[in-house]
């Protein structure tokens, strides 16, 4: 089935450092991508929508200088949290399907800890 | 996009039938409804997917009414290991967006 490669899965950081999250579909093609954040016990809230060579669209109340998307191909979106503080630390996950009717297939997230 | 609402929490025991229902009143007719599973730590993993009927693959199946308002999750013989959260999702085929509800803790003793 789809698989969608997720790395790092686990990072450590200094605040004020930018981290970069990388979001691969490795056996399917996917002009879009979604990404999303999960703080401990509560449900994944979407982030933003990455779209294959256009701007990215964020969900309302997601700083977009904050969080920088990239789509530049059609198997790699990257998700930079440039200029992190602990308020970001939390669990990152992305999707991708073959189709957007599709199911979608997540990859197995980055948790972010901002020191 | 339409809301779902679904139990925050559910018990059962190793070999019975989970049945979740979830409710999503105000889904628009291109919306189809799928579940998905999360273990902590992980990210969510896909188990069914359907718009109307009755769907079933090797390990779960889906019952959806006429009316389409609300759908049942049903697992068949649970072991220790399906304990996770269960999402219930109402997605729009145009967009693919999918928005997360609060999702079910299935709880599987032994």
């Amino acid at each position: 089935g789809a698989v969608v490669s997720q790395h790092p899965s686990w990072v450590i950081c200094k605040s004020g450092t930018s981290v970069k999250i990388e979001c691969r579909s490795l056996d399917f093609q996917a002009t879009t991508m979604f990404w999303y954040r999960q703080f401990p016990k509560q449900s994944l809230m979407l982030m933003a929508t990455s779209n294959e060579g256009s701007k990215a669209t964020y969900e309302q109340g997601v700083e977009k200088d904050k969080f920088l998307i990239n789509h530049a191909s059609l198997t790699l979106s990257t998700l930079t949290v440039t200029s992190a503080h602990p308020e970001d630390s939390s669990f990152y996950i992305c999707s991708g399907g073959e189709a957007l009717n599709q199911p979608q297939h997540f990859g197995d997230g980055t948790r972010l800890s901002i020191l | 996009l339409a809301k779902t609402t679904q139990p925050i929490s559910m018990d059962s025991y190793e070999g019975q039938e989970v049945n979740i229902t979830c409710s999503h009143n105000n889904i628009a007719t291109n919306d189809y409804i799928t579940w998905y599973q999360q273990f902590p730590s992980q990210g969510p993993r896909f188990i069914i997917q359907g718009y109307k009927t009755k769907v079933t693959n090797e390990v779960a199946s889906l019952f959806i009414p006429a009316d389409r308002k609300s759908s049942t999750l049903s697992l068949p013989r649970v072991s220790l290991s399906d304990t996770a959260v269960y999402y219930c999702l109402v997605g729009v085929s145009n967009t693919g967006k999918l928005i997360f509800g609060q999702g079910t803790t299935l709880q599987v003793k032994p």
